[in-house]
Order: structure tokens, then sequence, then C-alpha cells
């Protein structure tokens, strides 16, 4: 039962441009969405959070936005740079329980 | 101010031996959870563990699989008589208490040959 999903295997965008990554879920009882970004060989880095009582979380070049009515959220990187290439995780929890994530999309930005 | 240390970062293992992964939480974290990442997949929660507690192994394997995490030392997650398919990549997460946002470690990738 993949309770959150990541549709999108992989994107590709070119430098400059935006990035937009998707994510549904299908647990209503989700509080606290979080977007992870993981280089090959290395541990998952934090990125940007946003609580279920909020629509849109922003931090410098990531935006956030959650629509709960949909079970979906999005994560915008404006303007894209060419070190955002990795592969990028949504996470869901609840009561700040365990984490349960996505299967990633790889995101590849071109010059 | 260091990040959530884990150790081996690679460790091999014949079919049958036991494999132990180490974790340290960042500091003042009282919270740890441990992931495993199959090859192409996304993360998957096993146990999450506070101070000489287990909170939710809900995502532990019956058999073979435990952790730990006591008053001193690292948090442990041991793998008795690996077989092929425990080959993954362990990530071990920590959080200060009351937080949703985990910090990972580097993880350990376990090769069973």
């Amino acid at each position: 039962d993949q309770q959150v999903k990541q549709n999108s295997p992989s994107l590709s965008v070119q430098e400059g441009r935006i990035s937009i990554l998707n994510c549904d879920y299908t647990n209503s009882m989700f509080d606290y969405f979080l977007w992870y970004k993981k280089y090959p060989a290395e541990g998952p880095t934090f990125l940007i959070s946003i609580s279920s009582i909020k629509d849109k979380n922003e931090d410098g070049r990531f935006t956030v936005f959650l629509n709960k009515s949909a079970k979906h959220l999005s994560l915008h990187i404006v303007p894209s740079q060419p070190g955002d290439s990795a592969v990028y995780f949504c996470a869901a929890s609840y009561n700040t329980d365990k984490l349960i994530f996505g299967t990633g999309t790889r995101l590849q930005v071109f010059p | 101010n260091a990040g959530v240390m884990q150790n081996p970062r690679h460790l091999v293992r014949r079919r049958g031996q036991e494999a132990r992964l180490r974790c340290s939480p960042m500091k003042g974290h009282s919270h740890v959870y441990w992931y495993r990442q199959l090859p192409e997949e996304g993360l998957k929660f096993m146990v999450y563990l506070q101070k000489e507690n287990i909170i939710d192994e809900s995502g532990m394997p019956k058999e073979r699989f435990s952790a730990e995490f006591p008053k001193e030392g690292p948090s442990i997650l041991r793998i008795q008589q690996v077989v092929r398919g425990d080959s993954a990549a362990y990530f071990c997460a920590s959080s200060p208490e009351g937080a949703g946002k985990q910090y990972f470690g580097p993880g350990t990738r376990l090769t069973v040959t």
C-alpha cells in the first residue's frame, strides 16, 4: 500500500527554468510533509517542509504547495541550477512519527 | 556541530553472517529512526527508538532483525544470518523531541555475497 506516490520517475529541465516536482498521498491523517534531496551514495538532505495547516511555504528558491482537498503537494524550484540535479523524495508523517517516503523523482538540470 | 554519524559506510558479509550497523544521532537528539532503501526504491521505515525504548518497530522484519538505543553509546541495527535480499542501503535519522523534521546520516551500504 503506497501511501505516498511520486508518479514521475524523472524530470529534465533547462537551467534557469522552473522545476515542478509532484507528490500525491492517500492518508488524510498526515499532518506534516517534507521534501528531501539525495545525491548518490549520500543520505537524504532536508530541503523544505509544510504543516497541514498551511498551503504554501517558501525558502529561497524552493516553494512547497499543499492542496489538502486533492491530497497533493508540489515542490517548485526557481530558477533551477545544475547543482539541483539529484533525486527528490517527498515524505509525509503523522503526529511527528515515522516518515513515509515516495519513490523519488530524478531531476536533471541541463545548461 | 557534527551531523548524524553512521559506521561502517560499507559492509560486506557472506550469507549466514551477522551485520551490525551503528548510528550516533546529532547532539541533543533523543529520537532515532532506521530506514532501508532497496535499489531503485524509496526509503522504507524500519524502527523508531528513544533512549532504551523501542517506540515503533512496525517496519522491522519479524525475524533476524533487531535494534537498540542504549543509555550510553550509539544505536545499533543488528541483522543475524544475513541473506542476499538484505543487501541495501540502511539510513539512520535523528530528531529532537517533538520535531517532525529528521536529519539523516550518510548511510551504511550492506552487500551480502
